[in-house]
């Protein structure tokens, strides 16, 4: 079945210390999207990939890089976890801008000790 | 400043009854609304669209309305099924200035009693 995978499912990371997040689709779909989700609040969008082409959020902090090596993959990086970077990290995918919809991965819950 | 307002955090409904799960929006750029559902541990997954040039969209038991006028939409889901209990969240985006961010609100999470 095509679909978004992300790696791991939960990631517990120290204070300060870089983590990267994966993703990776099977639906051949040139926009990837990733989200941020804290705790009973909206899905916030950090940054996205139109093809190779690297879009960022204007709100969206300098602690967070993103890198898309092909198609199928796209990394997000954080270089210096705070406290309050815990939250639901979503990975999603689109063709084009995603009349029909977007199709998102599981997540991966982060926490930051 | 929420600019998608999903204002019931919860609702809950009989089984077999309509559900009605409201929305509102301040920006009036939007021109393309979607409604996800979420399961917990799950990524949300797509329900049903509409574009501003319609009032109404219909996908089985799933209905949703737009008043462009009163900025409001709603999703009905006739008849309510235990299954549909889920977390529900209202999206927007501005597709035609080429916009690739969905605007989402906070959920409302519905509960079917069997």
């Amino acid at each position: 079945d095509a679909m978004v995978i992300q790696n791991p499912r939960y990631q517990v990371t120290q204070f300060g210390k870089p983590v990267t997040l994966s993703c990776s689709q099977t639906l051949n779909h040139n926009v990837m999207y990733w989200y941020q989700q804290k705790s009973s609040q909206a899905p916030k969008l950090l940054f996205h990939y139109y093809d190779k082409d690297f879009n960022n959020e204007a709100d969206t902090p300098d602690n967070f890089q993103s890198r898309r090596p092909n198609t199928s993959f796209c990394f997000l990086d954080i270089r210096s976890p705070g406290l309050g970077d815990a939250a639901m990290y979503l990975c999603a995918t689109s063709h084009d801008r995603g009349v029909g919809g977007y199709t998102f991965g599981s997540g991966t819950r982060l926490t930051v000790v | 400043d929420q600019q998608v307002k999903q204002n019931s955090p919860s609702l809950s409904v009989q089984e077999g009854r309509i559900s009605i799960l409201n929305c509102d929006y301040t920006n009036s750029m939007f021109d393309y609304f979607l409604w996800y559902k979420k399961y917990p541990a799950e990524g949300p997954t797509f329900l049903i669209s509409i574009s501003s040039i319609k009032d109404k969209n219909e996908d089985g038991r799933f209905t949703v309305f737009l008043n462009k006028s009163a900025k409001h939409l709603s999703l009905h889901i006739v008849p309510s099924q235990p299954g549909d209990s889920a977390v529900y969240f209202c999206a927007a985006s501005e597709i035609g200035a080429g916009s690739y961010q969905l605007t989402f609100g906070k959920g409302t999470k519905l509960s079917v009693i069997p």
